[in-house]
């Protein structure tokens, strides 16, 4: 079974431009996430999809980060001004699961893209 | 604000050595408990997960649980070299869609 896949895999960028990150999630694992993970810190959530709607995005500071999940697969991650608090990891990560009950929740995560804001 | 704590370490600990993690979570109603390992540069990944109140064993790892004292450990027997590592405790928090609440990690330096 094919991995989760994201790029860029590091970009660098200057402060207040913008940057789009991409993730394809294991083929018919219906939740998508994507944390950030800054360094020496655990992973972040920043917003939840199940197929392509937002559960949840409490985290996703709203004014400059937006994600979308066209036709339920692939997700894009923007950053709309970029400042220098946000050079960090994004991480996609998936999952089969696709409700709230109980039970272990296996997230695999991607190779994640590295951020770097100058 | 519900958390997930860990000592940063570095906890060193010498090879063939037991090497002891620990996590404390503060979201009471918590029922699904995960340990992931991440190498440096690298994403996390899952060794185990933990629901169920005692310990629960795959090869050298152990994870113990005890929910009244909202604790959660990870044990590494004969710890090698390859166990270095940072050592992430998650939380699937209740009222969630599967969410998972992250500690900062412990460091692990397993040295020959």
């Amino acid at each position: 079974e094919a991995g989760v896949a994201q790029s860029p895999r590091y970009k660098i960028i200057e402060k207040r431009q913008s940057v789009a990150f991409w993730c394809n999630p294991i083929s018919g694992h219906a939740t998508l996430y994507w944390y950030q993970q800054i360094l020496g810190q655990g992973p972040k959530l920043l917003i939840q999809f199940q197929n392509n709607g937002v559960v949840d995005d409490s985290q996703l500071p709203k004014d400059r980060f937006s994600a979308e999940r066209l036709k339920g697969v692939d997700s894009t991650l923007k950053i709309q001004p970029a400042k220098l608090e946000d050079s960090a990891v994004y991480l996609c990560a998936s999952t089969a699961l696709t409700s709230g009950g109980s039970g272990a929740n296996v997230l695999t995560f991607g190779a994640g893209s590295r951020l770097t804001v100058l | 604000q519900k958390e997930v704590e860990q000592n940063s370490g570095p906890l060193s600990v010498p090879e063939g050595a037991i090497a002891s993690l620990n996590c404390t979570y503060s979201d009471r109603g918590s029922q699904s408990f995960f340990w992931y390992r991440q190498y440096s540069g690298k994403s996390p990944e899952l060794i185990m997960f933990i629901y169920s109140n005692g310990d629960k064993e795959d090869g050298r790892f152990t994870a113990q649980l005890n929910k009244a004292s909202q604790y959660v450990s990870l044990l590494i027997r004969d710890s090698q070299p390859s166990d270095s590592a940072t050592y992430l405790c998650a939380v699937r928090e209740t009222d969630s869609w599967g969410k998972l609440q992250f500690g900062a990690g412990t460091q692990v330096v397993v040295t020959p």
